[in-house]
């Protein structure tokens, strides 16, 4: 059973500060991670996508690969209250190329 | 257009009830999947469509039909529905199904109710 495991939070930051979420993944062929940000109610939405080893930078947020550890981790950087949101990590499985969620890390960014 | 859409956003069905959820696309994907959602879980695959054809069933219960009339276009359709198949349905798209670096992006999604 391939899985990839999230800290499910939550998550308490105050605004300013820089949010830090991780993921780890069983699969060691994988080679696409993405990190979605859901909103309480609403849909996944696609914040990055990282293929190769070290960083990615977007705005404010980061996204970091260790393909040799198995772990991806996002930071978020001058976190706002409008970041507080489930973040979920997703796995593309070697073979079978599904998306294989994590059960997310709920974060709360506090004013 | 960098969108997809579904409807309808909410749907109360009953168990004898037959209703359909309907997904679009206009982004020239080749791909495009059904996701069902429960509170406070991750999305959970059901089916994908590859060129227009089924590719994957996560074996789902056959109350759940899908079907893919155009490269745009995505059904999802329902009958004899149990209450604890109530969830958030998630259309999604990408690029290729079958090989990595496919973003899949996300529909709004349908709320539905089975009473």
């Amino acid at each position: 059973q391939k899985e990839v495991e999230q800290n499910s939070g939550p998550l308490s930051v105050p605004e300013g500060a820089i949010a830090s979420l991780n993921c780890t993944y069983s699969d060691r062929g994988s080679q696409s991670f993405f990190w979605y940000r859901q909103y309480s109610g609403k849909s996944p939405e696609l914040i990055m996508s990282i293929y190769s080893n070290g960083d990615k930078e977007d705005g404010r947020f980061t996204a970091q690969l260790n393909k040799a550890s198995q772990y991806v981790s996002l930071l978020i950087r001058d976190s706002q209250p409008s970041d507080s949101a489930t973040y979920l990590c997703a796995v593309i499985t070697s073979g079978t190329y599904k998306y294989i969620f994590g059960t997310g890390t709920r974060l709360k960014v506090l004013a | 257009d960098t969108e997809v859409t579904q409807t309808p956003k909410h749907l109360v069905m009953g168990m004898t009830n037959k209703k359909s959820l309907k997904c679009e696309q206009h982004m020239g994907h080749r791909a495009m999947y059904w996701y069902k959602q429960k509170a406070k879980k991750p999305p959970e695959l059901m089916f994908v469509y590859s060129y227009e054809k089924l590719s994957i069933n996560e074996s789902v219960p056959s109350r759940f039909s899908p079907e893919c009339p155009n490269s745009s276009l995505l059904n999802l359709h329902l009958h004899a529905l149990q209450p604890e198949d109530s969830a958030l349905y998630l259309c999604a798209s990408s690029q290729e199904q079958g090989d990595d670096y496919n973003e899949q992006f996300f529909g709004p999604g349908t709320r539905l109710t089975v009473l």
